[in-house]
């Protein structure tokens, strides 16, 4: 049974970079796609980004210019970064894999970022 | 972009009531349509795939049906860990959650 295990900080100030961390145990990286999902209370589940064990990617359009997705097979990790953040993504972070680019069958447990100064 | 709705926003039921959430896509979305149930302070957990393929795990009263634009998540006689959210999501392009709908004890 994969498990997957979000990190990074809780608090980001307004502007700065967003940095989370997914750390993928009890089965490879490998030959998967992984996910970032966010939920807000006002938006709902909003998904991302995903990225492939190979590093190909794709992102959100409303998000795109400021999303990164990198994936390092050698920790079983895969990463987020999202750049000039508000307070609008004030959110609970998911990392969650996908089934086949469809399914999301595997997710972290989630962690609260806020954005404040 | 793809908008998903469903109906109804929230609902109350009995245990071993019959409960039907719909599902609707702006466009059509063939059967890459997805359902989720998240409880609070959890992660979604996926119940259905492909419209109607049960995910491994999930009681059999858990079931999907519908294509195209219309879908529908249908749990037969309501068990007290089904009260929940659930979520429908497609994926034919990108992907795009619908609002949820909470189910509650009556």
């Amino acid at each position: 049974q994969v498990q997957l295990q979000e990190s990074g900080p809780g608090l980001v100030r307004p502007s700065e970079t967003l940095s989370l961390t997914c750390s993928v145990s009890g089965g490879s990286i490998n030959h998967y796609y992984w996910a970032w999902i966010r939920q807000t209370p006002g938006k709902g589940l909003e998904w991302i980004g995903y990225i492939y064990y190979t590093g190909t990617t794709k992102y959100n359009p409303s998000l795109n210019s400021r999303v990164t997705l990198s994936v390092d097979t050698s920790k079983n990790q895969f990463s987020l970064k999202l750049t000039s953040v508000t307070v609008a993504d004030t959110a609970v972070y998911y990392c969650a894999r996908e089934k086949q680019l469809g399914p999301f069958d595997s997710w972290g447990q989630g962690t609260l970022v806020t954005v404040s100064s | 972009d793809i908008q998903m709705t469903q109906s109804p926003s929230s609902l109350s039921a009995s245990v071993g009531d019959r409960v039907t959430i719909s599902c609707q896509a702006s466009q059509d979305v063939m059967n890459f349509l997805n359902w989720y149930q998240q409880k609070p302070g959890k992660a979604p957990k996926l119940l259905i795939y492909d419209a109607s393929h049960l995910e491994t795990g999930v009681p059999s009263r858990f079931s999907g049906s519908g294509s195209g634009k219309l879908f529908t998540l249908t749990i037969n006689s309501l068990q007290p860990e089904d009260f929940a959210t659930y979520y429908c999501q497609q994926y034919d392009t990108l992907f795009t959650f619908g609002p949820g709908t909470k189910v509650d004890i009556k």
